[in-house]
């Protein structure tokens, strides 16, 4: 059983174009994160979500929208992708928002062309 | 949240006790010190945390100084599948950023 799953593993797309990731956790956790991973590695935060109420909202540009349509999903939905737009999305869940331990998702591989 | 300082890169003989250092200089009394790690195109992996007692679970040891000032990672029979970055964070109680440093790669040798 995945705690934390993602899909698609990979995406492959054309610039301009707008996809969909999306993430799922069986842990009965109540807050959700989406990070990014550059191809220098560096971990940044992007958004979380508690209860379905987006609690952090790092400088993201418009063009990403998280949606949770219950707690137990957080999606990420890119519009108009860019070149730079390229990295690895992980997603991770934790019990409560006050700092609990973080379990992460495999990670969406996403290439822009 | 305070800073850390890792080595870039560490080697570790297969079967040895692998000892990763980290400074946090500038560590508050309201904050822990995290470790996680991440195998090579997997996601990170939680390790173990602690506050200023030393703490030990199936994974690793985290030995914390008296002043909290540095902290180190014990993994005590490296195998090769510790071969990872290794990330250790200092994290504010009630954050709930985990804010990723450029950790250390661990290389475990046969």
């Amino acid at each position: 059983d995945t705690a934390v799953s993602q899909t698609p593993k990979y995406l492959v797309t054309q610039m301009g174009n707008d996809k969909s990731i999306k993430c799922e956790q069986n842990l009965g956790h109540d807050t959700m994160y989406w990070y990014k991973q550059d191809s220098k590695k560096f971990l940044k935060i992007m958004f979380s979500y508690n209860n379905k109420e987006l609690i952090i909202n790092e400088t993201v540009p418009n063009r990403f929208s998280p949606k949770s349509p219950d707690k137990a999903h957080l999606n990420l939905h890119i519009n108009s992708l860019e070149l730079g737009d390229s990295a690895v999305y992980f997603c991770a869940s934790s019990q409560g928002r006050g700092g609990e331990t973080q379990y992460f998702g495999p990670g969406t591989r996403l290439l822009v062309l | 949240d305070a800073k850390t300082t890792q080595p870039t890169s560490m080697d570790c003989a297969e079967g040895r006790a692998a000892n990763l250092p980290c400074n946090h200089s500038t560590i508050s009394g309201n904050e822990y010190v995290y470790w996680y790690r991440q195998i090579h195109s997997q996601g990170p992996q939680y390790i173990i945390h602690g506050l200023k007692n030393n703490e030990t679970n199936e994974m690793a040891s985290l030995i914390i100084t008296e002043d909290r000032k540095s902290s180190t990672l014990i993994l005590p029979h490296a195998t090769l599948r510790d071969t990872a970055v290794y990330y250790c964070i200092v994290r504010r109680i009630g954050n709930e950023k985990l804010t990723f440093g450029t950790g250390t790669r661990l290389t475990i040798i046969p």
